[in-house]
């Protein structure tokens, strides 16, 4: 497997309390995604980074920021939670776009209460 | 904006038996990629398709990219308990640099 580790693995939060993910990368890769799965949905990209401080968004942005200050580690912030953003969140690199696959971390399971 | 339609969206198949899964794009696609899921995992990278009409087979595994670029379809031949997951097709736009995943493939295999 890749070099990707997602941190917190599970995560319980209240509504409108902050919540961030860390995704963290040992493979040098420039590309980073954040998507979300939710049942019937499949995986759909909120955010994703092109480089340092590159960022662009994804299909379901509403709610979410990221930042990106190290090629190794690409944040995910919930600026207040919501009972709609309860789902499994996963991190995944590539080491570009067209032809590259993308590898997925282990990813989080976050619950907004 | 593009999207991708996978059907059906469960399969139960009885174990030894061939089934197939359908991949649809609203757009034409750069090349399509396919990832496997294990419950409670994370999706793995299958395969990749970039030519019109390709077709790819790993062992019992066959892979299809449509002529006109914006289908494509996973054959699995005497299906092994191994096989349970969820498979999801993934296509990119020529102009995009980003995937756009279909809803997947959830499939349970009956002994």
């Amino acid at each position: 497997d890749a070099g990707i580790t997602q941190s917190p693995r599970h995560k319980v939060t209240e509504t409108g309390t902050p919540v961030t993910l860390r995704c963290h990368q040992t493979e040098n890769h420039r590309y980073m995604y954040w998507y979300r799965q939710d049942p019937g949905h499949g995986l759909r990209l909120i955010h994703y980074s092109y480089g340092v401080k590159d960022t662009d968004k994804g299909e379901v942005s509403d709610g979410y920021s990221v930042s990106r200050s190290k090629t190794e580690d690409f944040l995910l912030t919930l600026e207040s939670a919501t009972s709609s953003q309860t789902s499994v969140y996963f991190c995944a690199i590539s080491a570009g776009t067209k032809i590259y696959e993308q590898y997925f971390g282990p990813g989080t399971r976050l619950t907004v209460t | 904006g593009q999207q991708v339609m996978q059907i059906p969206q469960y399969q139960h198949v009885q174990e030894g038996e061939d089934f197939t899964t359908y991949c649809n794009s609203s757009t034409t696609l750069s090349n399509i990629q396919w990832y496997k899921q294990r419950p409670g995992g994370h999706p793995v990278f299958l395969i990749q398709l970039v030519k019109s009409g390709e077709v790819k087979k790993q062992k019992r595994l066959t892979f299809q990219f449509g002529e006109a670029k914006k289908n494509s379809s996973l054959h699995i031949t005497a299906t092994q308990t191994t096989d349970v997951g969820t498979y999801f097709c993934a296509g990119q736009e020529a102009a995009g640099n980003k995937l756009t995943f279909g809803g997947g493939t959830r499939v349970l295999v009956k002994p």
